[in-house]
Order: structure tokens, then sequence, then C-alpha cells
């Protein structure tokens, strides 16, 4: 499809697991942002990337979270030894621009992973 | 901190009812203001993106503006449609920080036909 794309959609895990969650942008885009909404909470900043490159990881709550992107198309989102605040809605957008011109463009968002640890 | 504050949190209106939301954001270090509706079961969507004191943008029933010097920004929605009801997000972004949103918690919006 055209738009971006997340899997999986629902994800149920024991806390200590390790999850991993995709996202496929729109196809062309530079920028590609991780956010997370919490239960109660607005949509929280996680990580951007600029191309395979992260210039800013500032909201990656701790060392359990890492992400990356491959080929400037997919990345993936992992989370270790998982607790349950980490149960939330993962979302992940795109933009064709990125740098200084990135606040100016329209973010595409995919439907999110609804994460939930038990 | 950078905060960025919506006010209501939740409204509920008739269907025909005009309505407007608002969104406060810090105004130092401005470079964009994001809005974006969210469905229920559906991804978030894009409605507006201003960056000049003064900018009104229109889109159908739906209109903002922009204050960039006090820092906020309304949502206004005329003449609302049940289609109209989720969630309205506001996001500001920063100069020279890619394109990182910080969101405001959302105002949630129900129409009743």
């Amino acid at each position: 499809g055209a738009g971006v794309s997340q899997s999986p959609s629902n994800k149920v895990t024991e806390k200590g697991k390790d999850v991993e969650l995709r996202c496929d942008p729109i196809s062309g885009h530079t920028a590609l942002y991780w956010y997370r909404q919490s239960l109660g909470q607005g949509l929280e900043f996680l990580i951007y990337f600029q191309g395979n490159s992260a210039p800013d990881k500032s909201g990656l709550p701790s060392d359990r979270f890492s992400a990356e992107r491959t080929g400037g198309s997919v990345s993936t989102l992992t989370i270790q030894r998982t607790q349950q605040e980490d149960s939330a809605v993962y979302l992940c957008a795109s933009s064709s621009l990125g740098g200084t011109l990135a606040p100016l463009n329209i973010q595409y968002f995919g439907a999110g992973t609804r994460l939930s640890v038990l | 901190i950078l905060n960025v504050e919506q006010s209501p949190q939740s409204l509920h209106v008739q269907e025909g009812d005009s309505t407007n939301f608002t969104c406060s954001f810090p105004s130092s270090n401005f470079y964009a203001l994001h809005w974006y509706r969210w469905e229920t079961a559906k991804s978030p969507e894009a409605l507006f993106v201003m960056t000049l004191n003064g900018d009104e943008k229109k889109k159908g029933r739906i209109s903002a503006t922009l204050n960039t010097k006090e820092g906020y920004s309304y949502l206004y929605i005329k003449g609302s449609q049940p289609e109209d009801s989720a969630t309205y997000l506001c996001a500001f972004a920063i100069y020279n920080q890619g394109g990182k949103l910080i969101f405001g918690q959302g105002t949630e919006l129900s129409v009743k036909p």
C-alpha cells in the first residue's frame, strides 16, 4: 500500500521478554519517527531517523530500548526485558524531507502497534 | 521542559454546533505548529502545518489560526458533523531538532447527531 505500515498491530508479551516492532515507511521518505502513547498520556517522541542514522534518540526511555533503520526504509524498534510500564501504543511516522526542513513537513502515521506487557 | 497544553480535554457538542479548541506552546525557539486528527482505530491524519505568526489555514469546515508571539493556536470546526468525532492533537516543532514533534494531550471531540 501507499501508507505507513506497522506490524504487528497487537502484541501481548510477558514481563521480561524481548519484543520487536516493525515500521515500513512511505517509499522515498527520508525521515522516520517513533512515538508512543501510554494510557492517559499524550504522544511522546522516542527517536528520529534521517536516512539510516539517528541524530536524535533523546526520547528513548532507557537502554532497554533501541531502534535501527536499514536501506533508508524499514525500521525496527526493539524493547528488551519488557516491563509493564512499556505497555503503550507505539506509532511510527515518516515524512518526505529531513534535516532543517523536517519540521515543515507533514508526518504520515501508521496505525500503530498496541503492546501489552503482562 | 517544553510543554504543549490543549484545552478543553474533551468536548461534547450537537450536530451543527460550531466549536473551537486551544493549543498553547512555548513561544521561544518556535519553528512550526502541527494539527492532527486521530479517529479511533485509525492513524493520526495531518490537518495543518503552520509556521508564520498570523497564519490562517482552512480545510473544508475546519480552520486554524496561529499566534507565535503569545504562543497559541486555535482550531475551529464550523457546523460539526458526527464524522468530526475524533481526538485533535496539536504538536510543536523546535528549530534545529529535526522533525521531532512535542504533542499536547489532545482534545477529544464527540458530535452527537
